[in-house]
């Protein structure tokens, strides 16, 4: 079974640019939630997409934003970008059939660099 | 918010020595998650723990959750330079392993 895979790896963007990134679930996964990663906040959740619907949401900005598609791809989308915004985004997928069985699959992640 | 506490931030071992990591939170967990990252790749799933007084066992790493949910720690017996890496808790605040709130980390280093 393919892993959870997130392109692009790295990505290099300059302020007030906008930047896309995509996610392609486990297959059969149903759940993608997106985090971000730097070394002065650690990993913080942005939010999550469940049968493409926004189910839960973290503490970001409104340029921040996110969607997913009827095959469970999801993509989320920066705009206005600043210096800040870099950082390693990953996306988790998960579908659970019981509460024992709730794991994220994490994949590699994009590399963003704001300049 | 929930907020989770690890202890230590960084720790160096010889290879062969026994290790423990902990990860407090501020409120009782449904759930509590141990990952292991390499330096700027994505998250490996380590255990999941649900229940008060739980133990789990992976090869050498063995992992506890307190009877009152609100503490775990990560053990590893006799380090190997593959368990370098940093190590991160989550907690599952909502039930759904979907929202997941981190720890800070444990960078681990392990020498010859």
């Amino acid at each position: 079974k393919a892993g959870v895979t997130q392109t692009p790896r790295y990505l290099i963007k300059t302020r007030g640019q906008q930047v896309t990134l995509s996610c392609s679930p486990i297959s059969g996964h149903r759940s993608v939630s997106w985090y971000q990663q730097t070394p002065g906040q650690g990993l913080q959740f942005l939010f999550e997409y469940f049968s493409e619907t926004q189910r839960n949401k973290g503490n970001f900005p409104g340029r921040f934003s996110g969607r997913q598609f009827s095959n469970s791809r999801s993509e989320m989308n920066v705009s206005t970008l600043e210096l800040g915004d870099s950082a390693l985004y990953l996306c988790a997928s998960s579908q659970p059939r019981n509460l024992a069985d709730n794991e994220q699959f994490f994949g590699p992640g994009t590399r963003l660099t704001v300049l | 918010s929930q907020e989770l506490e690890q202890s230590p931030q960084s720790l160096i071992v010889q290879e062969g020595k026994n290790l423990t990591i902990n990860c407090t939170s501020s409120k009782t967990l449904y759930g509590l998650y141990w990952y292991k990252q390499k330096y700027g790749e994505g998250l490996i799933f380590l255990m999941m723990l649900q229940k008060g007084g739980e133990e789990k066992s992976h090869e050498k790493i063995t992992a506890k959750l307190d009877e009152k949910k609100q503490q775990s720690s990560l053990h590893i017996t006799a380090s190997q330079p593959s368990h370098a890496g940093i190590y991160l808790c989550g907690a599952d605040p909502t039930g759904t392993a979907s929202k997941l709130t981190f720890g800070t980390g444990t960078r681990l280093q392990v020498t010859l």
